[in-house]
């Protein structure tokens, strides 16, 4: 098994709505991240998990929650979000965080809308 | 911190023309890695190069790291219909503690059949 599932595909949700994003990998790896990408940009790096501590966190607004209950699963709990904060959420996995196997296996995403 | 400059920002080709990516890091590398997203897709990884001047082929792709570790490219010969989508490379910064990837901005490859 080769893929990252994200749940759901895609999300509306009010400004005062709390609501979370699952992704689940079965490949053993042992880092996990979060990023998020806007239409024609790159993928931005929010959160990194590296063997289920929160190793890295690029500044994000406490109104994105990140939770990593086992190996397996990586959560991303949203709260009083913006509408600018309407994206495609990607979850990716990799062997590890450093060193050489760092390729990362992205999820399909989810694509947030905030109304 | 880290930038990695990618061009051109867009390419459109007549299918069986070649097509060129090139990246720009302002801090050497430790590694660098090669994703595509087709359009309402998702980043895949194609590649990782690990050391100085290697090149590495996967079909018509050919993938380049410099010497210097601080550049790359990627090369496609004679595109087709399905080569369509956003070419992203990303560099694992060398030393220090910070193990991030960063991508580029991309190269959005559009093919004319």
């Amino acid at each position: 098994d080769t893929e990252v599932t994200q749940t759901p595909k895609h999300l509306v949700m009010g400004m005062t709505n709390k609501k979370s994003l699952k992704c689940e990998q079965h490949m053993g790896h042992r880092a996990m991240y979060w990023y998020k990408q806007k239409a024609k940009k790159p993928p931005e790096l929010m959160f990194v998990y590296s063997y289920e501590k929160l190793s890295i966190n690029e500044s994000v607004p406490s109104r994105f929650s990140p939770e990593c209950p086992n190996s397996s699963l990586l959560n991303l709990h949203l709260h009083a979000l913006q509408p600018e904060d309407s994206a495609l959420y990607l979850c990716a996995s990799s062997q590890s965080e450093r060193g050489v196997n760092t390729e990362a296996f992205f999820g399909q995403g989810t694509r947030l809308t905030v109304v | 911190g880290q930038q990695v400059m990618q061009i051109p920002q867009y390419q459109h080709v007549q299918e069986g023309e070649d097509f060129t990516t090139y990246c720009n890091s302002s801090t050497t590398l430790s590694n660098i890695q090669w994703y595509k997203q087709r359009p309402g897709g998702h980043p895949v990884f194609l590649i990782q190069l690990v050391k100085s001047g290697e090149v590495k082929k996967q079909k018509r792709l050919t993938f380049q790291f410099g010497e210097a570790k601080k550049n790359s490219s990627l090369h496609i010969t004679a595109t087709q219909t399905t080569d369509v989508g956003t070419y992203f490379c990303a560099g694992l910064n060398s030393g220090g503690s910070n193990y991030k990837l960063t991508f580029g901005k991309g190269t959005l490859l559009t093919v004319n059949p």
